[in-house]
């Protein structure tokens, strides 16, 4: 069975730095793509971007550009996504998801990381 | 805000079908990328419902449908079920935002 096991709750203050954790199975880590989905509070679902593990390679949508690194190393099986300074509009539930190519659907979805950020 | 469209909510009795649209545009679903459909129950993640526009994974009911044509596709649920109650979204790409995935703006099912 598929499993993305995400890292826990996470409570910070505006201006802080963050990196939640999304770890694997090694096989998933070398033949699929890992995305990163938002869903803030009451809202729908944003696609953030995705990498693959393998290479590297990674894809951000305009609306994330900048805003937040995705990166992975696939030696344990982990991807990331990264703030460097947090806003109280960054509060939100973080899944990451597999997919079986970079215009694929996301096949297997961790359980969510909500990270919450408030002065 | 998402460049695939879908009805803020819709609803039906048990055993009755309701349909979901998922309007985009020449720069998604019209440009040939193909559309998946996720499942939210509330408090729990997305779950993949229809892939590549009218596959079912494995363990999903044959009650869910899916279709596209032109820019648009559209999810069916036929004899509607009380634990189909939740929210659906569809997923595509976008070439106009450098082949990035989008989301349909979400659709809540409610069961009567």
């Amino acid at each position: 069975e598929v499993q993305l096991v995400q890292s826990g709750a996470e409570v910070k203050k505006p201006g802080e730095s963050l990196k939640i954790s999304c770890k694997g199975s090694a096989e998933t880590f070398i033949n699929y793509w890992i995305g990163w989905v938002r869903q803030m509070p009451g809202k729908g679902l944003e696609w953030m971007g995705i990498i693959y593990p393998g290479d590297s390679d990674t894809r951000y949508s305009p609306s994330f550009q900048g805003q937040v690194t995705i990166s992975a190393d696939k030696s344990i099986s982990t991807a990331y996504l990264q703030w460097s300074s947090l806003k109280a509009s960054d509060t939100a539930m973080y899944y990451c998801a597999r997919q079986t190519s970079s215009i694929s659907r996301f096949d297997f979805w961790g359980q969510g990381t909500l990270v919450t950020v408030s002065s | 805000q998402s460049v695939l469209t879908q009805p803020p909510s819709v609803s039906g009795a048990p055993g009755q079908r309701v349909t979901i649209s998922c309007t985009g545009s020449s720069s998604n679903i019209g440009a040939g990328y193909d559309v998946h459909w996720y499942q939210q129950v509330p408090g729990t993640a997305p779950k993949l419902l229809i892939y590549n526009n009218n596959n079912r994974p494995s363990g999903v009911a044959v009650r869910f449908s899916g279709s596209k044509s032109g820019t648009s596709a559209s999810l069916a649920i036929t004899g509607l079920q009380a634990e189909d109650e939740a929210d659906y979204y569809c997923q595509s790409y976008d070439s106009s935002l450098s082949t990035s995935g989008v989301f349909g703006t979400g659709t809540k099912v409610t069961v009567l």
